[in-house]
């Protein structure tokens, strides 16, 4: 059974710090794809970023970057300078293929119980 | 583009009802999934549509239902609320199976 979890259940920062969310998960598939979510007061799920199982490189969108490592199944996410803005619950999210008689495959997200992050001005 | 539109935002419903709501998937998207988020468990996934075909279900009570139409909108109904029915319940559109995006979500309230 695939699992994820985020050992950080609160993280508390002063603004231009910069903070790392861990997230480490479990999985017998080969193939599967990891994201990460950030969940505003609003309630909506963003996405930021998706990884396949098969890619290894670590990616920099702006001030966010993610290092995913398969040997220690690991997949963190890193804020530079981090802003008020960026205050929400950040969820990991594990997603494999279970494919029925049919063999159309359906994916499901597994995720993590997620890691608020507050940034204090 | 639309995003994906779940109706209504709130619901109070009474022990013992039932509820539908609704979701809206991004055009041309035709997977809908549903998740159940609550502050004990966490996020969870109740099931997912493809095509007007239910393709997968989580581990929930025959009490969680739902449908898929042939333009993709999808409900879901709980039949004989529970208390601990209360949650968020999110639903995801999908082009292509493996990446998705979420609506605002149904906060539904049972008292």
């Amino acid at each position: 059974a695939q699992k994820v979890t985020q050992a950080q259940t609160e993280i508390s920062v002063v603004e231009k710090e910069d903070v790392t969310l861990d997230c480490v998960y479990e999985t017998r598939d080969t193939t599967y794809y990891l994201f990460w979510y950030k969940q505003p007061p609003s309630g909506e799920l963003v996405f930021l970023i998706r990884r396949n199982s098969f890619d290894e490189q670590n990616e920099i969108s702006g001030r966010y970057s993610w290092n995913f490592q398969k040997s220690t199944s690991s997949f963190n996410f890193t804020i530079t300078a981090s802003q008020v803005v960026d205050s929400a619950v950040y969820f990991c999210a594990l997603s494999e293929a279970s494919y029925r008689d049919s063999g159309a495959g359906s994916y499901q997200l597994t995720f993590g119980k997620g890691t608020k992050l507050s940034v204090i001005p | 583009k639309a995003g994906v539109t779940q109706t209504p935002r709130y619901l109070i419903k009474t022990r013992g009802q039932q509820v539908t709501l609704s979701c809206s998937p991004i055009s041309g998207h035709r997977s809908v999934s549903w998740y159940q988020q609550t502050p004990g468990q966490g996020l969870q996934f109740l099931f997912e549509y493809f095509s007007e075909t239910q393709r997968n279900k989580g581990n929930f009570p025959g009490r969680f239902s739902g449908r898929q139409f042939s333009n993709s909108r999808s409900e879901m109904n709980v039949s004989t609320l529970e208390l601990g029915d209360s949650a968020l319940y999110l639903c995801a559109s999908s082009s292509t199976g493996y990446g998705y995006t979420f609506g605002s979500g149904t906060r539904l309230t049972v008292v």
